[in-house]
């Protein structure tokens, strides 16, 4: 089936920091997701990419589409204590296609 | 507006039993999807319904089952529970209003069901 290398697994940075993380497929993917989750919580959508090439920001956070549509990259810039949890990618190929999900991204920020 | 809820949050079981796990989407959402998260796996798609009826199924053995009830609310079901179904079981609903499933239409997760399985 369809699978999402994200990388990197976990990441330690200091407070004020910019981090980058990466999303990888094998297949062609029409949407890319980025989910945040925090401990007991289910993931909470942070940016959606609908178009190859596309860069959207949110706040602190700026994710790319990319222009094989096979990957996708998501950059957090002056990273903050509240940045701490879990960081997903996800692809869609279609609407009537369920999400894949990477396995994550552990964002630890020491202050 | 309330947020997808699951019930119960935190579930023990011991090998053999079954479970059932419900779900409230966002009120006016009418597609419900299921998923497992494990520390070693990540997230993976159990299924997904629509009007009452399956749409979507994952790569899971018939053990995992589902339904959908005319007031969108959704429950999975996991008969003859393994040591491996330990999880975080995670809903999620969409508007879904045509039945097209746009793309743009944002998924809402609920805070999950965390199932032990002894």
């Amino acid at each position: 089936g369809q699978q999402l290398n994200q990388s990197p697994q976990s990441m330690f940075i200091q407070e004020g920091e910019d981090v980058s993380m990466n999303c990888t497929s094998s297949s062609i993917f029409n949407t890319w997701l980025w989910y945040k989750q925090d401990p007991g919580e289910g993931p909470v959508l942070l940016i959606a990419l609908y178009k190859a090439g596309e860069l959207t920001s949110n706040g602190r956070l700026t994710a790319q589409f990319g222009i094989t549509r096979k990957d996708s990259f998501l950059n957090i810039s002056a990273s903050i204590p509240s940045d701490v949890g879990i960081y997903f990618c996800a692809g869609q190929t279609s609407g009537n296609t369920p999400l894949v999900f990477g396995k994550g991204t552990r964002l630890s920020v020491i202050a | 507006k309330a947020g997808v809820t699951q019930t119960p949050r935190y579930l023990i079981k011991t090998r053999g039993q079954q479970v059932t796990l419900s779900c409230s989407p966002i009120s006016g959402h009418r597609s419900v999807s299921w998923y497992q998260q494990t520390p070693g796996q990540g997230l993976q798609f159990l299924f997904e319904y629509f009007s009452e009826t399956q749409r979507n199924k994952g790569n899971f053995p018939g053990r995992f089952s589902g339904r959908q009830f005319s007031n969108s609310r959704s429950e999975m079901n996991v008969s003859t529970l393994e040591l491996g179904d330990s999880a975080l079981y995670l809903c999620a609903s969409r508007a879904d209003l045509t039945g097209f499933a746009a793309t743009n239409e944002k998924l809402f997760f609920g805070s999950g069901t965390q199932l032990s399985v002894l």
